[in-house]
């Protein structure tokens, strides 16, 4: 069973400080590895994805691949209560959908 | 609109009904895929579309369910025979598609599924 784990928090940070949502997947296979923000009653949206080892910057969002470790974080810097919402890890699966974690809730307290 | 539309966004009927729900791809995405989300819970894979190519419909959780996607576009998921525990928010996404799941998907904003 491929899985995908994430901290169900609830990660509580204070307004312009750095968030880090951390994710781990089972699947050494894997290629593609995707951050999704919901807001509660809200569908999924795309935030960043990322498919090589190291960083990649988008705005106040990083994401950071480990494939060694099979480890996928997400920094958010200048946290802002907007960001307030449940971050879904995903990752490609083998037949073309993605697997998701259950998601991290996080609060940015003003 | 340029995004995923789904319809309706919300659905109400009694146990033993059957239930379509729609999805209507962003216009040039090859892949399509249902997922359904229960509350709390991540998000479960249903069935993937690629093109005019036969489902992957492994994900589909009984044979009660069904999918069909008519010219390449617009997709409906059929549930037969509505149980209580088909109540979740039933989500398509769509991606340009190449075979593989590298590209981003972008999801609709659900069909919320109530069985009484």
């Amino acid at each position: 069973q491929k899985e995908v784990e994430q901290n169900s928090g609830p990660l509580s940070v204070p307004e312009g400080a750095i968030a880090s949502l951390n994710c781990t997947y089972s699947d050494r296979g894997s290629q593609s590895f995707f951050w999704y923000r919901q807001y509660s009653g809200k569908s999924p949206e795309l935030i960043m994805f990322i498919y090589s080892n190291g960083d990649k910057e988008d705005g106040r969002f990083t994401a950071q691949l480990n494939k060694a470790s099979q480890y996928v974080s997400l920094l958010i810097r200048d946290s802002q209560p907007s960001d307030s919402a449940t971050y879904l890890c995903a990752v490609s699966g083998s037949q073309g959908n993605l697997i998701f974690g259950k998601g991290t809730k996080l609060s940015v307290k003003p | 609109g340029a995004g995923v539309s789904q319809s309706p966004s919300n659905k109400v009927t009694e146990k033993g009904k059957d239930v379509e729900l729609r999805c209507d791809p962003i216009s040039g995405h090859t892949a399509l895929y249902w997922y359904r989300q229960s509350l709390g819970q991540g998000l479960e894979f249903l069935i993937y579309f690629q093109g005019n190519s036969a489902p992957d419909k492994s994900g589909l959780p009984s044979d009660r369910f069904s999918a069909e996607r008519t010219g390449g576009s617009v997709s409906t998921l059929t549930i037969q025979r509505t149980q209580q525990e088909d109540s979740a928010v039933y989500l398509c996404a769509s991606s340009l598609g190449s075979g593989t799941s590298n590209q981003p998907q972008h999801f609709g904003d659900g069909t919320r599924l109530s069985i009484l």
